[in-house]
């Protein structure tokens, strides 16, 4: 089964100041990975997601992340954040069948003016 | 527009109760999923429908029950063997079932159990 870890619960950035997001997974094959974010008492939305290709991809709002197959990592990055970026953000796996993601626990991200 | 809409967006529910919470998308998509999210724990799979009239158990089935009769909608029913339900549940839906279509996300139902 596969699995996904935040080792972050809650981050604290400067606005303009860049970020990076740790997600870990464990899965047999090549997986399909996700970063998701929740504004509160919101649903998710999609930022960004990686199968195969190029190991850094590009998503909204400014993000992107890196697929690093020997690290199992799949970190989210940002060069420069704004306090719109206040949020919870969860990376999220899928392997190759047709059922639902596994996501982790979620990092908290605060924005100091 | 097209969406995922989840109604009501908040519930309460005395013990011992059953409750039905409500998943609809007029995207045409042939999946549909309920997640259940608790404070610290990210999203859990409760059940996810591929086609109409079949549904699977996820990882924490146990103390829900879903159906789905029509391809836009993918009712939840919270029974009284769920033994902790207060919790903020999350319908989605994606195009096919290839594991890279993006699962859209409805804004969410928040239960409280009284």
């Amino acid at each position: 089964a596969q699995s996904v870890t935040q080792p972050d619960i809650h981050i604290t950035v400067s606005e303009g100041a860049s970020l990076e997001l740790r997600c870990n997974y464990s899965y047999g094959a090549t997986p399909y990975l996700f970063w998701y974010v929740q504004s509160p008492g919101q649903g998710l939305q999609l930022l960004l997601k990686y199968f195969s290709g190029d190991t850094l991809v590009q998503g909204i709002k400014g993000f992107e992340a890196e697929f690093k197959r020997s690290q199992s990592s799949f970190n989210l990055r940002k060069p420069s954040v704004h306090w719109s970026d206040a949020a919870e953000y969860f990376c999220a796996v899928r392997g190759g069948g047709a059922d639902g993601l596994t996501f982790g626990k979620g990092t908290h991200l605060i924005i100091q003016p | 527009d097209g969406g995922i809409t989840q109604s009501p967006k908040y519930l309460f529910r005395k013990e011992g109760q059953n409750v039905t919470l409500s998943c609809e998308q007029n995207l045409n998509h042939d999946a549909m999923y309920w997640y259940r999210q608790d404070p610290g724990q990210g999203l859990r799979l409760i059940y996810y429908s591929q086609i109409v009239n079949d549904f699977q158990k996820g990882d924490i089935a146990e103390g829900y029950s879903v159906s789905r009769e029509k391809k836009e909608s993918f009712p939840l029913t919270v029974t009284s063997a769920q033994k902790n339900p207060t919790a903020f549940y999350l319908c989605a839906s994606s195009i096919g079932l290839a594991g890279l279509d993006e699962q859209f996300f409805g804004p969410g139902t928040r239960l409280t159990v009284l």
